[in-house]
């Protein structure tokens, strides 16, 4: 089955203590991208890739880093977490060009305390 | 700037009544236009697209968009919602640069009342 998996699901962590959000896809696509949803303001970009060691910044960039290594992963890193980084994050997944549409993971809800 | 704009947060429908979402998009150009709902702790899923072509788009679920150039808008409609329609529907847009992501507006609410 075509699909983004983001693990974990569900993660409450202290600030400071750093965490990485995983994200991979199957379906060779070389475009993916992270986004942060927060309510009322709809979701956010974070960072995104357009393939392999080719990663560039997103309208919501701070505090975070993201690497791609290998095309189907797109792991994101929060080196030092603060609380203003608790949401709800999602990756996404397209070929270039973005005109077909994304494939959305299931959402990781992160709370930092 | 590229801009997405859904008016309305929260709207509330019927079981069985028509649906409306609006949306309207700022770009210079027109854009790639998409339709997204979330259920409930869950992802977001494609509704429907439009690239070119055809101004009426037919979707999943029963769903339609029609795109309109002279209002900026690619409104999304249902003729009879069903209670499993309530979910948040984002509009999103793409300018087709190869690396600008998807633009979404801010969503917006559906509640159906039985």
């Amino acid at each position: 089955e075509a699909q983004v998996t983001q693990n974990p699901r569900y993660l409450i962590t202290v600030t400071g203590k750093k965490l990485t959000v995983t994200c991979s896809q199957n379906m060779n696509h070389e475009y993916m991208s992270w986004y942060r949803q927060d309510p009322g303001l709809g979701l956010r970009q974070i960072y995104y890739s357009m393939n392999v060691e080719v990663t560039d910044k997103g309208d919501v960039p701070e505090g975070y880093k993201v690497s791609r290594k290998e095309k189907r992963n797109f792991p994101l890193i929060l080196e030092s977490p603060s609380p203003n980084q608790t949401s709800l994050y999602f990756c996404a997944s397209s070929f270039v060009g973005g005109n077909y549409g994304y494939t959305f993971g299931s959402g990781t809800r992160l709370t930092v305390v | 700037a590229q801009s997405v704009t859904q008016p309305d947060i929260h709207i509330t429908v019927s079981e069985g009544a028509s649906l409306e979402l609006r949306c309207n998009y700022s770009y210079g150009a027109t854009p790639y236009l998409f339709w997204y709902v979330q259920s409930p702790g869950q992802g977001l899923q494609l509704l429907l697209k439009y690239f070119s072509g055809d101004t009426l788009v037919q979707g999943i679920k029963g769903f339609e968009a029609e795109f309109k150039r002279s209002q900026s808008s690619f409104n999304l409609r249902k003729p009879s919602v069903h209670w499993s329609d309530a979910a948040e529907y984002f509009c999103a847009g793409y300018s087709g640069g190869g690396a600008d992501g998807l633009t979404f507006g801010k969503g917006t609410h559906l509640i159906i009342q039985p």
